[in-house]
């Protein structure tokens, strides 16, 4: 079975300095991966995908994240954290759900805390 | 702007009272999703259409029940809500099973009294 594991609950990290949250994927095939973002009481907003490439993905609000296939991670980072990056972020890969359709299956998620 | 949209963003019912939420799109995506969210947890999916094919998870359970009279419309029916069933619902498109990536409604989140 397809899955993500995002070993930290919480992250905090000082505003200015560099940020990761951490992913690691357990998948079957080539991994298909996403980063999603969840501000309160909202829905989850797309920030960046993972198919095939190159390894660095940028994507939305200067967002990045470095595939490594070795030790099957996908992290997602920034330079230099805003206070208003605080969200729960949510790594997550596609599986197949059979029937020739897939789905998303997520992490559990993992707060950011950015402080002043 | 195209963009996915749920109504209402709160929702308050009673016990054992049935209760509809819904979602429509702009985007014209043939894939339609709703998942439940409680509280700081990950997003469970509940169900999918493609297109009029409706696709329930094993573990979902009877009590939900969905609808997609068209492309634009989803609705997801609770028969029975139970004090376990608040949680934020959210429905999400793409545009292919094959998932790049999603689109998400803001959420209803759902009291149960």
């Amino acid at each position: 079975a397809q899955s993500v594991a995002q070993p930290e609950d919480q992250v905090n990290v000082a505003e200015g300095n560099p940020l990761t949250v951490k992913c690691t994927y357990s998948v079957s095939g080539n991994p298909y991966l996403f980063w999603y973002v969840q501000y309160p009481n909202r829905g989850l907003q797309f920030l960046l995908k993972y198919i095939t490439g190159d390894n660095l993905v940028k994507g939305s609000y200067g967002f990045e994240a470095e595939f490594n296939k070795s030790q099957t991670s996908f992290h997602l980072k920034k330079p230099s954290a805003l206070v208003s990056d605080s969200a729960l972020y949510f790594c997550a890969v596609r599986a197949y759900s059979g029937a020739g359709s897939y789905q998303l299956t997520f992490g559990k998620g993992t707060k950011l805390s950015v402080i002043p | 702007d195209a963009m996915v949209i749920q109504n209402p963003r709160y929702q308050v019912t009673q016990f054992g009272k049935p209760v509809t939420l819904s979602c429509s799109q702009t985007l014209n995506h043939n894939v339609m999703y709703w998942y439940q969210q409680k509280s700081s947890q990950a997003p469970k999916l509940l169900f999918h259409y493609y297109d009029k094919d409706f696709n329930n998870e094993a573990d979902t359970p009877d009590n939900f029940q969905s609808r997609r009279p068209n492309t634009s419309f989803c609705f997801l029916d609770i028969r029975s809500p139970g004090l376990g069933d608040a949680a934020m619902y959210l429905c999400a498109t793409s545009t292919t099973t094959s998932v790049r990536e999603q689109y998400f409604g803001p959420g209803t989140r759902l009291t149960v009294t």
